[in-house]
């Protein structure tokens, strides 16, 4: 039973590329969420989605950030004309329907570097 | 607006020893509060979740505390070893709200020295 798996683990883009990023979750889960941690901070809700749709996009910046969790495939988090600001860890976590005791579980996160 | 705190910011420990993680919280209404590890270049890996009802909650050599009352929970490792250098993440979910919307702390910064 693979966990939630995020690739690239490490990107290096240029500014003014597009960057993406790209989670599966765990088997079963259809609930993704994204969190953005800058060096030596704290995780940051970015977006959450289910399968095909935006649920909750509040923590996402309002330019050239956009997240999907298409029916089949990955969910994708996509960066455009990326900043030297935008260089982060970016975490994926997945989850059942949410509850009280529900588990979310993290990937290894991909690491995107803008030079 | 809520809030966590997470206290001290960063310990030190000798290996062997044990440890007390703070996280102070504002969350209304509560529903769950969780811990996480976090080793250096890795993701979050839950430690334990504990709901309004439960006021001790144990994993290994960690064991979480809640007092609902002062909002206030705390992470307790016993006898430390290397392996526990890592960030430990305080979240915590308020009722009707998804993971998503879940308040993390800022982490506490555990190194562990032989």
């Amino acid at each position: 039973n693979a966990g939630v798996m995020q690739n690239p683990r490490h990107l290096v883009r240029r500014r003014g590329q597009e960057a993406r990023l790209r989670c599966s979750p765990m088997k079963g889960h259809s609930h993704v969420y994204w969190y953005r941690q800058l060096p030596e901070e704290g995780l940051k809700f970015m977006v959450y989605l289910q399968k095909e749709n935006i649920i909750d996009e509040s923590g996402m910046p309002k330019e050239r950030f956009s997240a999907e969790f298409p029916k089949e495939g990955p969910s994708i988090l996509r960066i455009q004309q990326v900043v030297r600001g935008d260089s982060a860890a970016y975490f994926c976590a997945s989850s059942p329907p949410w509850g009280e005791n529900t588990e979310a579980f993290f990937g290894q996160g991909t690491r995107l570097t803008v030079v | 607006k809520n809030q966590v705190e997470q206290s001290p910011q960063s310990l030190i420990i000798l290996e062997g020893k044990n440890c007390t993680l703070q996280c102070n919280y504002t969350v209304s209404p509560f529903s769950n509060l969780r811990w996480y590890k976090q080793d250096t270049g890795r993701g979050p890996v839950s430690l334990t979740i504990m709901t309004f009802s439960e006021n001790t909650k144990s994993n290994g050599r960690y064991t979480a505390t809640l007092d609902a009352d002062t909002k206030q929970s705390s992470l307790h490792i016993t006898a430390s070893q290397l392996s526990d250098s890592a960030s430990y993440i305080c979240v915590v979910s308020a009722k009707q709200s998804n993971a998503g919307k879940s308040t993390f702390g800022d982490g506490t910064t555990l190194t562990v020295k032989p």
